[in-house]
């Protein structure tokens, strides 16, 4: 079975600086993992992946993440918080050798910047 | 290019009333699935489609119906309504299931009472 777990319910960081989202997996073989950001009111929009290669991943609006299997962690950063980045964000991953495997959510962490 | 659409965005039923909730997708994704949001739980997935003609039980299948005639749309019945089926629903499509992130729906927001 995988899971995923978001450790911090909220986490909350003045603007302009450094944000840490902690996401931490558990899969039976290798991850898929994606990063996942909702606004109040709706939908879940994607911010970035990671399939292979590269352990640091960059996505959307200066997002990046970084895989690290020895830690079993796929942690979401940005270099400088902004009043906008306030949302709800989910870690997701997927186990790739399960053949047609679903994504599995964690429970998502509320980041609150300030200005 | 809509992406994924879901009608209707507000719904109240009375507990034993049946509906369905509708998603269509118009990006020819083969992967279809059905959400539910719920306060500190994330989300939970429902059914899914790998395919027109092709459907599987997620983790909170129970009380909910899907069929997939087409590869664009992916209805979501509520047999009899409980209570306990009072959520945010999101549909999502993605390309296939492997390293695809899944476009999501703005979600139906449903109360049974």
């Amino acid at each position: 079975a995988q899971s995923v777990a978001q450790p911090e319910d909220q986490v909350k960081v003045a603007e302009g600086n450094p944000l840490t989202v902690k996401c931490t997996y558990s899969v039976s073989g290798n991850p898929y993992l994606f990063w996942y950001v909702q606004y109040p009111n709706r939908g879940l929009q994607f911010l970035l992946k990671y399939i292979t290669g590269d352990n640091l991943v960059k996505g959307s609006y200066g997002f990046e993440a970084e895989f690290n299997k020895s830690q079993t962690s796929f942690h979401l950063k940005k270099p400088s918080a902004l009043v906008s980045d306030s949302a709800l964000y989910f870690c997701a991953v997927r186990d790739i050798t399960s053949g047609y495997s679903t994504l599995t959510f964690g429970k998502g962490t509320m980041l609150l910047v300030s200005p | 290019n809509a992406g994924v659409t879901q009608t209707p965005k507000f719904q109240v039923l009375k507990t034993g009333q049946s509906m369905t909730l509708q998603c269509a997708q118009d990006m020819n994704h083969e992967y279809m699935s059905w959400y539910r949001q719920d306060p500190g739980m994330g989300l939970r997935l429902i059914h899914y489609s790998v395919g027109a003609g092709i459907t599987d039980q997620g983790e909170v299948p129970n009380g909910y119906n899907v069929s997939r005639s087409t590869t664009e749309d992916f209805p979501l019945r509520l047999l009899s309504a409980a209570p306990s089926q009072t959520s945010v629903y999101f549909c999502a499509s993605s390309y296939s299931t492997q390293g695809y992130e899944q476009y999501f729906g703005p979600g139906t927001r449903l109360t049974v009472t």
